[in-house]
């Protein structure tokens, strides 16, 4: 079945540091890729996103590519800040347009991030 | 525009009783999910709505878990009776359709001693 890693956490870094948070992942067809974030008494909000292969999702400084030849999908930052503390969690949906577009998710890493 | 909307936010019940959880999805979304997330955990899926008919249910524990989405709105989730694995967080999320964003409510977190 459809499945998800992410690397190992949690993850504490300095303000300004550069950040990669590793995701793997096993699905059956071309499933969408998904980096869902989720800040601290919210809920799950969508951070960004990639339907195909060689897409690049971005969104408030984050960036992940849609790597079909090694099936990964790593969340990188250049420079994190204080708020971006948070849970992430990475997840795809296989298949993309189907019936059922349900999402397989990651356990989730916590970041926090040093003044 | 009102977010999705959970209901209570936390609970904490002894094993072997009846819990329910509710959740107004945002307006004009025909598609309702509730997830489970365990501890350390990503969400697992329990059941998906499209209006008021059910999609996929099949990682829904269905001898103690059961949901309903009246009138194709608001939908409850009950668990009956409770054992201690069944803590966890219970977010439910809505989306205007299959193929649309998911978006998420806080979550109902629920202990079980």
């Amino acid at each position: 079945g459809d499945s998800v890693t992410q690397m190992e956490g949690p993850v504490t870094l300095s303000e300004e540091a550069f950040l990669t948070i590793n995701c793997t992942y096993t699905a059956t067809g071309y499933p969408s890729l998904f980096w869902y974030v989720q800040y601290p008494g919210e809920g799950l909000q969508l951070l960004l996103k990639a339907t195909k292969a060689d897409d690049k999702g971005s969104n408030k400084g984050f960036e992940a590519t849609y790597r079909k030849e090694t099936t990964s999908f790593h969340l990188e930052k250049g420079s994190v800040q204080v708020s971006d503390s948070a849970v992430y969690f990475c997840a795809l949906s296989d298949p993309p347009t189907g019936a059922n577009s349900k999402l397989t998710f990651g356990k989730g890493i916590t970041l926090s991030v040093r003044p | 525009e009102a977010g999705v909307a959970q209901s209570p936010r936390y609970k904490i019940i002894e094993k072997r009783q009846s819990v329910a959880f509710w959740c107004n999805p945002i307006s004009g979304h025909a598609t309702l999910y509730w997830y489970q997330q365990i501890l350390g955990q990503g969400p697992k899926l329990l059941i998906q709505f499209q209006n008021n008919g059910v999609v996929d249910d099949s990682q829904l524990p269905k001898d103690r878990f059961s949901a309903e989405r009246l009138k194709g709105v608001d939908s409850t989730l009950k668990i009956q009776p409770a054992k201690l694995e069944d803590s966890a967080v219970y977010l439910c999320a809505s989306s205007l359709g299959q193929y649309n964003e998911q978006f998420f409510g806080p979550g109902t977190r629920l202990t079980v001693l």
